[in-house]
């Protein structure tokens, strides 16, 4: 496509409730990422994926949440039994790893995660 | 310390205002710097890349400074439209995943 797709752009939900959010990043690109914003916040890190290498995971903040990116494009990260504290705007980004434009993210609109 | 340090600001200057933006990093080995904007409610923009020998579009400017560790973004002749929060991204420790700082706002006034 011609940009980063999220899906859903806004999602409601109980706490307690497992959620999954989706990334279709830019077609070719390679690196794949997750960032949670909070309000009035910075972006902190979740999650970068890079071709067939491991994911790192280092910026993930508990074990309910986990990621995955199948055939090298399409990411799902799901979060399960949420909590309130989850309730952020969660955005995804690709970029190409080499290059010209390497490194260079784009970012799809977010998927804003509100928790009750 | 964290990776990435950016005052939060805000800095409030008049139009045709000449304002800069310092970031510090912690790891001597990133070699990937940006300056991105991001809007109020929007997802975050490139606004350039920082090159080794700093580099200019239009009435921005970046520089970096590995000695001291840090990069900077001036702008001239500020805009109203140039209200908006700066975000400086580096590469992290020891991979090449790319780290956000906090962001500096900037509010603009007529």
């Amino acid at each position: 496509g011609a940009g980063v797709s999220q899906s859903p752009s806004n999602k409601v939900t109980e706490k307690g409730k497992d959620v999954e959010l989706r990334c279709d990043p830019i077609s070719g690109h390679t690196a794949l990422y997750w960032y949670r914003q909070s309000l009035g916040q910075g972006l902190e890190f979740l999650i970068y994926f890079q071709g067939n290498s491991a994911p790192d995971k280092s910026g993930l903040p508990s074990d309910r949440f986990s990621a995955e990116r199948t055939g090298g494009s399409v990411s799902t990260l799901t979060i399960q039994r949420t909590q309130q504290e989850d309730s952020a705007v969660y955005l995804c980004a690709s970029s190409l790893r080499q290059g010209a434009g390497a490194n260079v993210l784009t970012f799809g609109a977010g998927s804003r995660l509100t928790v009750l | 310390r964290k990776e990435v340090e950016q005052d939060p600001g805000p800095f409030n200057v008049p139009e045709g205002a000449t304002v800069a933006f310092n970031c510090t990093y912690s790891n001597s080995a990133s070699q990937s710097f940006f300056w991105y904007r991001q809007d109020c409610r929007k997802e975050p923009k490139l606004l350039m890349s920082v090159y080794s020998s700093g580099n200019e579009d239009g009435r921005f400017t970046a520089q970096l400074n590995r000695a001291s560790q840090y990069i900077s973004l001036l702008i001239r002749d500020s805009k109203l439209s140039d209200s908006a929060t700066y975000l400086c991204v580096v590469n992290g420790r020891y991979t090449d995943k790319l780290i956000f700082g906090t962001g500096t706002r900037l509010q603009v006034f007529p």
